[in-house]
């Protein structure tokens, strides 16, 4: 079974620092990495995907199959980027394996 | 072009009722999944509806939990004798396609339960 952990559930740096979000996953195939966020009482939305390789607010993420592990960094916090984030993980493949599977989150709290 | 909604958005209830929850996905949308969020965890998948037919349920914690998507858009989420473990929000998302690039999930507000 996958599994996604991600380490810290709050993380908390100061507006302008890097900001780096851990996931590291569990899975025996190839699976599809995602970045979720859910910014406050607002609904949970894909931040970015893998697979599209793009930078997404001055986000990125890369996938590294050695380390098991989809990191999700930016180099200039800014203020709007406190939120919860959430990695999850798909199995691709059909047969009914489309439900994600997500890490516990991770409270980002960007001060001024 | 309405996302994917959800009601009730809070609904309490007392030990043993049963309850149904509602999700409307985005028009168009073959696949649809339902997710269980406790407080302070990620969301827990639950089942998943490619239109109609119901290919995965191992989600779903126990037989006291069914759900339907009778004409492959609208789905009911179905609780029986709800217990206070069942206390969580409810959440639903569709996708255009299950797989490929058309494959991104868009979620709703989800539906807050509570049992008392």
């Amino acid at each position: 079974a996958q599994r996604v952990t991600q380490p810290e559930k709050l993380l908390s740096v100061f507006k302008g620092a890097p900001v780096e979000l851990k996931c590291n996953y569990s899975y025996s195939g190839s699976p599809e990495l995602f970045w979720y966020v859910q910014y406050s009482r607002q609904r949970l939305q894909l931040l970015l995907r893998h697979i599209s390789r793009e930078s997404i607010k001055g986000f990125t993420a890369d996938l590294n199959k050695g380390e098991t592990s989809f990191h999700l960094k930016k180099p200039f916090a800014q203020e709007e980027d406190s939120a919860m984030y959430y990695c999850a993980l798909r199995a691709p493949g059909g047969g009914g394996a489309d439900g994600l599977t997500f890490g516990k989150g991770t409270h980002l709290i960007i001060q001024p | 072009g309405a996302g994917v909604s959800q009601s009730p958005r809070y609904k309490v209830a007392k030990r043993g009722q049963d309850v149904a929850l509602r999700c409307d996905p985005i028009s168009g949308h073959v696949s649809l999944f339902w997710y269980q969020q406790a407080l302070g965890q990620g969301p827990e998948f639950l089942t998943y509806f490619q239109n109609e037919a119901q290919l995965d349920k191992s989600g779903l914690p126990s037989d006291r939990f069914f759900a339907e998507r009778p004409e492959g858009s609208v789905s009911t989420l179905k609780i029986q004798r709800t217990q206070q473990e069942d206390s969580a929000v409810y959440l639903c998302a569709s996708s255009f396609r299950s797989e490929g690039l058309n494959n991104e999930q868009f979620f709703g507000p989800g539906t807050r339960l509570t049992v008392l």
